[in-house]
């Protein structure tokens, strides 16, 4: 079975300050891994997605993370906070197989804060 | 535009009542999904459907249950043997070869 684990239920940054967001995953082989944002009372919005290739991906936003397989993580960092970036951040993964349903398994969310 | 409808936004029950939460997408997608929402758990899976008349259950699927009619729709009911079915709920749906899902902007579902 897939579980994902987000360090930090709360984050809070500055205006320009580097947004960092842990993500680590089980899984018994490299799944495909997401970032999604989710605006109160809204639907997620994906940022960013790994499936296969370069390591380090880019997202909107300015966001981008690397996936490191020998860590089993997949970090979210953004180099300049800005006060949009207030919401709460997901991460989650999915297996490979079709008949599996290509289901997302979800992190428990990380919320971030930006100050003024 | 494409996209997908969750309807109502804001729902309310008494204790003992079945609900329909409606899902619609006009997406041409494929697999649709029915996540919860509650605060500090992430979202948890109830069913999802890869195709016309055919769904699985989630990791939570007591006391729910779906339909799957038509490509374009897939209602969720919440019955009254759901012990605790405050929550939000959200609905999402995903193409065939592609990765990662759309998602509606959801239902927040409150018994009274």
């Amino acid at each position: 079975a897939q579980s994902v684990t987000q360090l930090g239920s709360h984050v809070s940054v500055s205006e320009g300050a580097l947004v960092l967001l842990r993500c680590n995953y089980s899984s018994s082989v490299p799944p495909y891994l997401f970032w999604y944002v989710q605006y109160p009372n809204q639907g997620l919005q994906l940022l960013l997605k790994y499936t296969t290739g370069a390591t380090l991906v880019k997202g909107i936003n300015g966001f981008e993370a690397e996936f490191k397989k020998s860590e089993t993580s997949f970090h979210l960092t953004k180099p300049s906070a800005h006060m949009s970036d207030a919401a709460e951040y997901f991460c989650a993964v999915s297996g490979r197989v079709k008949a599996a349903g290509n289901k997302l398994t979800f992190g428990g969310g990380t919320r971030v804060l930006v100050k003024p | 535009d494409g996209g997908i409808t969750q309807s109502p936004k804001y729902l309310f029950r008494k204790e003992g009542q079945n609900v329909t939460l409606s899902c619609e997408q006009n997406l041409n997608h494929d697999a649709m999904y029915w996540y919860r929402q509650d605060p500090g758990q992430g979202l948890r899976l109830i069913y999802y459907s890869q195709i016309v008349n055919d769904f699985q259950k989630g990791d939570i699927a007591e006391g729910y249950s779906v339909s799957r009619e038509k490509k374009e729709s897939f209602p969720l009911t919440v019955t009254s043997a759901q012990k605790n079915p405050t929550a939000f709920y959200l609905c999402a749906s995903r193409k065939d070869g592609l990765y990662g899902y759309t998602f509606g902007s959801g239902t927040r579902l409150t018994v009274v």
